[in-house]
């Protein structure tokens, strides 16, 4: 059973692109969370979807971020217009069920915005 | 809110020495305890962690004791590795989202 992947590992973009970050989650889990690390911060939580619904999205920016998991294929995360503060490391997880305790994490995706 | 606050780093150690990386937490009702590990250029990996009060946490000769008196849950060592070596993130979890401390960096010398 793969962990839970999440491509690109790193990712390099202008000011004003858009940014997509995808993650599969592990094989049989339905609830995917998204987490963003700062430089030299914890992580921060963004989003938690659950096949197809967005269930809390209380930590995503208001604008240009939005995130989908769709019935089939892989979550992904949207940033569009991307701006230096949107360097970071953008990390997934996955769960079979809404117990964090139980989720995985990927190994994340390194933003950078020139 | 829940928030948890964990010692600040760098922390530099020799081979065998004892490590302690102390954990705080503040939140309402009775959260889930957790110890990450994050390896130079690796993602989050779930080192420990503990559902209940005066639960003990352990993985890999490192443990974790949820106080719930003192709100802690300090992860204690007894002889590192170089291998040791990486970032240590303390967080809790109300319900499905997790509230992560700052991190410690740990570095280990031969």
């Amino acid at each position: 059973n793969a962990g839970v992947m999440q491509n690109p590992r790193h990712l390099v973009r202008r000011r004003g692109q858009e940014a997509r970050l995808r993650c599969s989650p592990m094989k049989g889990h339905s609830h995917v969370y998204w987490y963003r690390q700062l430089p030299e911060e914890g992580l921060k939580f963004m989003v938690y979807l659950q096949k197809e619904n967005i269930i809390d999205e209380s930590g995503m920016p208001k604008e240009r971020f939005s995130a989908e998991f769709p019935k089939e294929g892989p979550s992904i995360l949207r940033i569009q217009q991307v701006v230096r503060g949107d360097s970071a490391a953008y990390f997934c997880a996955s769960s079979p069920s809404r117990q964090i305790a139980e989720a995985f994490f990927g190994q994340g995706t390194r933003l950078t915005v020139v | 809110g829940n928030s948890v606050t964990q010692m600040e780093g760098p922390v530099t150690l020799s081979e065998e020495a004892f490590l302690t990386i102390n954990c705080t937490y503040t939140a309402t009702g009775y959260p889930s305890l957790f110890w990450y590990v994050q390896y130079p250029g690796e993602g989050l990996q779930l080192l420990l962690k503990a559902t209940k009060a005066d639960d003990k946490g352990s993985n890999k000769g490192f443990e974790a004791t949820y106080r719930k008196e003192t709100t802690s849950f300090h992860l204690e060592k007894g002889s590192v590795q170089v291998s040791d070596s990486a970032v240590y993130f303390c967080a809790l979890s109300d319900d499905y989202k997790l509230s992560f401390g700052a991190g410690t960096t740990v570095t280990v010398r031969a």
